[in-house]
């Protein structure tokens, strides 16, 4: 099963406003990704936040890791179109250093 | 810098054949991972080389497999295609896996479509 799962599966919101999506996951990470993918391409890496840290800024996008719950969560401030994209958190863990994907958040931002 | 490459972009073949898709990391990535997308599906492992060495193995069928060159490029051969294997695969690139903070860098894919 998947390590991590994304909440919700799809938003919908207007040009401007916030995004934010969860991701909870199983066990125990070394540290937790990011990624955003475009209609039919390649994942992009958005931002890596270690098991130690707890909050993470990039530009518009802030990442927050509780590990006594197990989750994390992606803010998108201040959203325009071109973000629109599906968004998955990765894990990585374990001492093979694997690395999980969970389903996606599908994000669209109406103009 | 050059990305992670795929090839081809396209690829539609019938069930039971065979079929390879190939991937350049990026210059200095000695990790390659594949993966499995499944339309409106989220990204499913399937293997990690590094130098040269499969790392480890997702919950797939012997009639996925791979290999890694000298060069870290690396190919993934499906053999006896079967419908549900029509996805779009992705390679992805890192520094060495044991470094667990990099992250990985992706490829566009190879679509592959089974008639």
């Amino acid at each position: 099963s998947q390590q991590g799962e994304e909440d919700p599966q799809a938003l919908s919101i207007q040009e401007g406003e916030n995004a934010t999506m969860n991701c909870s996951y199983k066990t125990s990470i070394n540290n937790l990704q990011w990624y955003r993918q475009n209609s039919g391409r390649g994942l992009v890496h958005l931002i890596l936040i270690r098991s130690n840290e707890r909050e993470k800024h990039s530009g518009r996008l802030r990442v927050t890791l509780d590990t006594s719950k197990k989750s994390s969560s992606l803010l998108i401030t201040a959203s325009r179109a071109a973000d629109t994209a599906s968004y998955f958190c990765a894990t990585r863990y374990g001492g093979y250093q694997k690395v999980t994907f969970g389903i996606g958040t599908k994000l669209q931002v109406i103009p | 810098e050059a990305g992670v490459t795929q090839s081809p972009t396209h690829l539609i073949k019938t069930r039971g054949q065979q079929v390879t898709l190939r991937c350049s990391p990026i210059s200095g990535h000695t990790s390659v991972y594949w993966y499995q997308q499944a339309l409106g599906l989220g990204l499913q492992f399937l293997l990690w080389y590094d130098e040269g060495e499969e790392r480890n193995r997702g919950n797939f069928p012997p009639r996925f497999s791979g290999r890694q060159f000298p060069n870290y490029s690396s190919e993934l051969n499906v053999n006896a295609l079967e419908l549900e294997d029509s996805a779009l695969y992705l390679c992805a690139s890192s520094f060495a896996g044991t470094r667990s903070n990099q992250p990985q860098h992706f490829g566009d894919g190879t679509r592959l479509s089974i008639l």
